[in-house]
């Protein structure tokens, strides 16, 4: 069975500061996806990013970045300089192999000016 | 590109009342669609998918029932709502089902579902 854990339910931050969402996933598959995204309160999923098993190099896209590490089965992401606009609900997600996509509960991230 | 489609976009509806809500995909053939359902504490639970037409996966028993009558079509349907049944309702699509290189998942905008 698959697992994706975000302990952290909500995040508050003021405006320019860098935030670190967590994302601890468990998964007995050796070949397996990673996914993270952003849900605004218009209430659509964003797709944000996918990270394959076999790549642990880490990503920057702009402001965000990624940092996934097999050996602590953590795929953490980002926020540098964070903005009003990236309040969202952010979700983790995995999918191993042929199986379907198991969620993470997601973290509330809330910028404050 | 493609796009997806959900409607209605909200719905208030009354205990036993039926259901259904439809999603509509364009700019793609032979897509996996995907019915998710998110209640207040804003978890997303898988409730049905289908890798093709008339083939429909239930992941969790309830009183809800999907059908795929056309390629780019998934509609959810209920013969009686429950309270329980209340949520936001996601629609989502992707390119291939098994292990390759489109995996990800693509949302629609949702179906907010309040029963009364």
């Amino acid at each position: 069975a698959q697992k994706v854990t975000q302990a952290q339910t909500e995040i508050s931050v003021v405006e320019k500061e860098d935030v670190t969402l967590d994302c601890v996933y468990e998964t007995r598959d050796t070949t397996y996806y990673l996914f993270w995204y952003k849900q605004p309160p218009s209430g659509e999923l964003v797709f944000l990013i996918r990270r394959n098993s076999f790549d642990e190099q880490n990503e920057i896209s702009g402001r965000y970045s990624w940092n996934f590490q097999k050996s602590t089965s953590s795929f953490n992401f980002t926020i540098t300089a964070s903005q009003v606009v990236d309040s969202a609900v952010y979700f983790c997600a995995l999918k191993p192999g042929y199986s379907t996509l198991t969620f993470g509960k997601g973290t509330m991230l809330l910028v404050s000016p | 590109s493609q796009t997806i489609h959900q409607w209605p976009a909200t719905l208030v509806q009354p205990v036993g009342s039926p259901l259904s809500l439809e999603c509509t995909v364009e700019g793609t053939s032979n897509p996996n669609l995907y019915w998710y359902r998110q209640a207040a504490g804003r978890g997303l639970q898988l409730l049905f998918y289908s890798v093709g037409i008339g083939q429909i996966s239930s992941e969790v028993p309830q009183n809800l029932s999907a059908s795929r009558p056309q390629d780019r079509q998934f509609i959810l349907s209920s013969k009686k709502l429950l309270l329980s049944d209340s949520g936001f309702y996601l629609c989502a699509w992707s390119a291939h089902a098994g292990v390759g290189p489109n995996n990800e998942q693509f949302f629609g905008p949702g179906t907010r579902l309040t029963v009364l």
